[in-house]
């Protein structure tokens, strides 16, 4: 079946480590993207990808990068840089007019 | 820029009664507007879509959301609420195309027996 991966499902980052969350997809949607979900803030968008080898960055990108080396994979790395990283990241891909299409999410804690 | 406002943030419902999450956007023009679900732990799930047409669109799971434009609402309804419909809801506005798309705040739905 067709879907979105994200792992690993719960991941621990020590202070000043810079970690990189998974996503694959296998539905053949052009865009990815990546958002970052704290309590009672809604969804928040980090990065998003429409084709290879681009991408822009969201309203909170600071302290994270991404790569699209190939349509399937959208990778996010959270730096050092991010001070207050412990949140749910949730990735999603689009085929437009269809809605987005969502991974089980990876949840980040810092210890 | 868009906006979405879901003004409530937590309802409980009984089982077997009816359910109306609010969800109000702001927005020059018509855009395309979703209803996700999202259990526990877990990832969005897409509910039902309106892009254009019939202002009534029906969904997974037996939801169904009115678009409303005079009253720029899109309100997520269900005739009967089943224990396993508790969950987080969340309305979103996507301007059009491949544009970024704005989420609410989510209304958290407890269902009792």
């Amino acid at each position: 079946d067709g879907g979105i991966t994200q792992s690993p499902k719960y991941l621990f980052r020590k202070e000043g480590q810079n970690v990189t969350l998974s996503c694959e997809q296998n539905l053949n949607h052009d865009a990815m993207y990546w958002y970052r979900q704290d309590p009672g803030q809604g969804l928040r968008l980090i990065y998003y990808s429409q084709i290879v080898n681009d991408f822009q960055k969201g309203d909170i990108a600071e302290g994270y990068s991404v790569s699209r080396e190939k349509k399937e994979s959208f990778p996010l790395t959270v730096t050092s840089a991010q001070k207050n990283p412990t949140a749910f990241y949730l990735c999603a891909s689009s085929y437009t007019l269809y809605g987005y299409t969502f991974g089980s999410g990876t949840r980040l804690t810092v210890v | 820029a868009q906006s979405v406002t879901q003004p409530d943030i937590h309802i409980t419902v009984s089982e077997g009664a009816s359910l109306e999450l609010r969800c109000n956007y702001s927005y020059g023009a018509t855009p395309y507007l979703f209803w996700y679900v999202q259990s526990p732990g877990q990832g969005l799930q897409l509910l039902l879509k309106y892009f254009s047409g019939d202002t009534l669109v029906q969904g997974i799971k037996g939801f169904e959301a009115e678009f409303k434009r005079s009253q720029s609402s899109f309100n997520l309804r269900k005739p009967s609420v089943h224990w396993s419909d508790a969950a987080e809801y969340f309305c979103a506005v996507e301007p059009g195309g491949y544009q970024k798309v704005t989420f609410g705040i989510g209304t958290k739905l407890q269902v009792i027996p």
